[in-house]
C-alpha cells in the first residue's frame, strides 16, 4: 500500500542552524502538508501546498520557514535559524484529488540544542 | 474560527471494556469533514475515519463504531471489547472545505488499555 516516506526520522541540530526536512508524498496526490507535534501536545497545521504554491499557512509558519516541491517527488520544509521552541516532531501528509483524508509520514523528531 | 475539544485527556481501562471517546467541535461552516487519527506509542499518525457534515450515518467498522450528532457538534468514538494494541492517543479533527484544507485537531485522548 502507497505511504508517504519522511528522512530524516530524527534530526539533532544546534541553534541557529538552518534544517531541510524531507517528505515523499503518496505518488498521485496533489496536496501536501506540513504539520508538528510538541512532546505531549496537539497536532498543529503549518502550511499546505497546491500546484507549486501555498495554499494557506498558520501563524506558525513566519519567515524562518519555507517549503518547496523541488522535484516530482519530494516535499520539503526548511527552516532557516532553528530556536529551541522548533523541537518537535514534523509530520508531512498529502492528499489525492476529490479525497478528504490526509494520509501522513512517520515524522521526522527535531531536537534544537 | 475552528476548534475541537476532547475533555478526556486520558482514560484507562481493562481489556475487554468498552469504552467511548468524545469529540465535540465548533466551525461556523455548513460543509466540513471530521476525521479520527489514532497515535501509537511509535508516534505515527494513522488514519481511522472521515464523516461530511451532510451524512450523519453512524459506522461499525468491526470493534471501532462512530456517533456523529449535528445537533450537539459532536463525533464520538466507542471501541468495543478493547484490547492492549489499542492502546495510543486518539485524536478527533475537522476540516472545512476551502482552498487549505487544513486540519485542525483536539487535544487528543490517551486510552491505555491494562492486561
Amino acid at each position: 500500500e502507497p505511504e508517504v516516506t519522511q528522512t530524516p526520522s530524527h534530526q539533532v541540530t544546534q541553534m541557529g542552524q538552518e534544517v531541510i526536512l524531507r517528505c515523499v508524498p503518496i505518488s498521485n496526490h496533489l496536496y501536501f502538508y506540513w504539520y508538528r507535534q510538541i512532546l505531549g501536545q496537539k497536532v498543529e497545521f503549518l502550511v499546505s501546498f497546491y500546484n507549486n504554491e501555498i495554499s494557506e499557512k498558520s501563524e506558525i509558519f513566519d519567515d524562518q520557514f519555507s517549503v518547496e516541491r523541488p522535484d516530482g517527488s519530494n516535499f520539503t520544509l526548511k527552516i532557516r535559524s532553528t530556536k529551541l521552541e522548533d523541537s518537535a516532531m514534523y509530520f508531512c501528509a498529502s492528499r489525492g484529488t476529490g479525497v478528504n483524508e490526509q494520509y501522513f509520514g512517520p515524522g521526522t523528531r527535531l531536537t534544537v540544542t | 474560527a475552528q476548534k475541537v475539544t476532547q475533555a478526556q485527556t486520558e482514560i484507562s481501562v481493562v481489556e475487554k471494556e468498552d469504552v467511548t471517546l468524545d469529540c465535540v467541535y465548533e466551525t461556523r461552516d455548513t460543509t466540513y469533514y471530521l476525521f479520527w487519527y489514532k497515535q501509537p506509542p511509535s508516534g505515527e499518525l494513522v488514519f481511522l475515519i472521515r464523516r461530511n457534515s451532510f451524512d450523519e450515518q453512524n459506522e461499525i467498522s468491526g470493534r471501532y463504531s462512530w456517533n456523529f450528532q449535528k445537533s450537539t457538534s459532536s463525533f464520538n468514538f466507542t471501541i468495543t471489547a478493547s484490547q492492549v494494541v489499542d492502546s495510543a492517543v486518539y485524536f478527533c479533527a475537522l476540516m472545512n472545505n476551502n482552498a487549505g484544507n487544513m486540519l485542525t485537531f483536539g487535544g487528543g485522548t490517551r486510552l491505555m488499555v491494562k492486561p
